[in-house]
Order: C-alpha cells, then structure tokens, then sequence
C-alpha cells in the first residue's frame, strides 16, 4: 500500500476553512484515499474516502488532484471540536491492513 | 446499535507476565482489526480477523496473537510482557468485505490501556 506524507501541525481559526493537505505520490490505480480523525483519548473516526472524483458529506470535503498524487481534507467551517489528529490513509479496495502514518495535527483556535 | 467495546479499559501489569484483551465488534460485523498506539510510534497495525481467520498481519512478534470467535467477537493476546508493550490498544470492526463496495468503514473502540510495570 503506498505511503502518505502529511504535515505535522497546522492551525485554524474557528469559523475558517481548514485545509488539510496530503501526498501520495505513489498511489496505484486501485487505491483510494481515506481520512480518520483522532480526538484526544478517544478511537479514531471514519470522516471519507474517494478514488479520484471529489467527494463530499455531512463532515468534510475530499479534493483529490488529478494525477492523484496528492489530496486535500476541507473541514468548512472549523469548531473547536475538530481539533483531532487527522490521518490520510491510502489503501486497496478490500485492504484491511491499514498503515496509519504520523497524521496532521490540527488545532483549531478561538 | 451498540457501538464496538473494549474490556478491560485500563490494567496494569508486570513484565513476564501475559494478558488477554477483548473486542466485540458491532452486530453484523465479520471482521475485528487491533492497533497498538503508543507516542512514539504511532498507530500501528496489528492483525485482522475475518470468519475466525487470521486475514492480515503487521510487523509484530509471536508474543502477539489473536483469535476470532463464531460471533464474531475477538481477544488479543501478549505474553511475556515487556516494557515497551504499554500502550492503547484500539480494535476496530467492519463488515468486512473484499470485493463489492468499495470500502468497509471501520469502527473503534475506545481502547484498552495498557500498563507495564
């Protein structure tokens, strides 16, 4: 499965965009990417996952570029309950062995 | 429906010794994956089971072991527990499937906290 590369921290200001960037320069044409975010001391939670259209749902938005290289995470509108750690995952179809990597930090600030 | 549990929450144990953890997924559920989570490595996959078969494997010793029961629910074991084996051991169930959608969500649990003394 290939790997991800995703900044260690970033900020935002409650109420902004949170922009959440993610490299997987060497995806193969079965994966697909997949976002879990980790609330302090709790599991993590499932937030979306696309192929190589965009996708969007109650939670977030996923921009997926079109070489598939690399993705984006859109949270519209940040609370301060979205600060989580936030993994980009890249895995086959019927993958179940998932590689979490080191994820992105996110502090969402008042 | 009752979301993935974990028990025990918390133990504490010495080294040498051996515990057993366990999960039960959601109803419906087939396939039970373990992560170990600790700050200096991160989450990291453990093993997953589908049908009472092991299907995946992550980069574990043999002290690391599992098994999956007809109801779907599993355990985890560690023997000779080392130090380094504290950690927050997270279970995740999904329905499972390798082919059809294109993907099976997972679900955790809230984890079991492990501590080596």
């Amino acid at each position: 499965d290939a790997k991800t590369t995703q900044p260690p921290s970033m900020d935002c200001a409650e109420g902004r965009a949170a922009n959440l960037p993610c490299n997987h320069s060497t995806i193969s044409g079965n994966e697909y990417v997949y976002w879990y975010r980790q609330i302090h001391s709790q599991g993590p939670q499932y937030i979306i996952h696309g192929l190589k259209n965009n996708e969007t749902n109650e939670m977030a938005s996923l921009i997926i570029t079109e070489d598939r290289k690399s993705s984006t995470l859109i949270l519209p509108h940040a609370t301060l309950r979205d600060t989580a750690v936030y993994y980009c995952i890249v895995l086959k179809t019927g993958g179940f062995k998932t590689i979490f990597g080191a994820g992105t930090r996110l502090f969402v600030k008042a | 429906k009752a979301g993935v549990t974990q028990t025990p929450r918390y133990l504490i144990k010495t080294r040498g010794q051996q515990v057993t953890l366990s999960c039960s997924p959601i109803s419906g559920h087939r396939s039970v994956s373990w992560y170990q989570q600790t700050p200096g490595q991160g989450l990291q996959f453990l093993f997953e089971y589908f049908s009472e078969t092991q299907r995946n494997k992550g980069n574990f010793p043999g002290r690391f072991s599992g098994r999956q029961f007809s109801n779907s629910r599993s355990e985890m074991n560690v023997s000779t527990l080392e130090l380094g084996d504290s950690a927050l051991y997270l279970c995740a169930s999904s329905l499972g499937r390798k082919s059809g959608d294109n993907y099976n969500e997972q679900f955790f649990g809230p984890g079991t906290r492990l501590t080596v003394l």
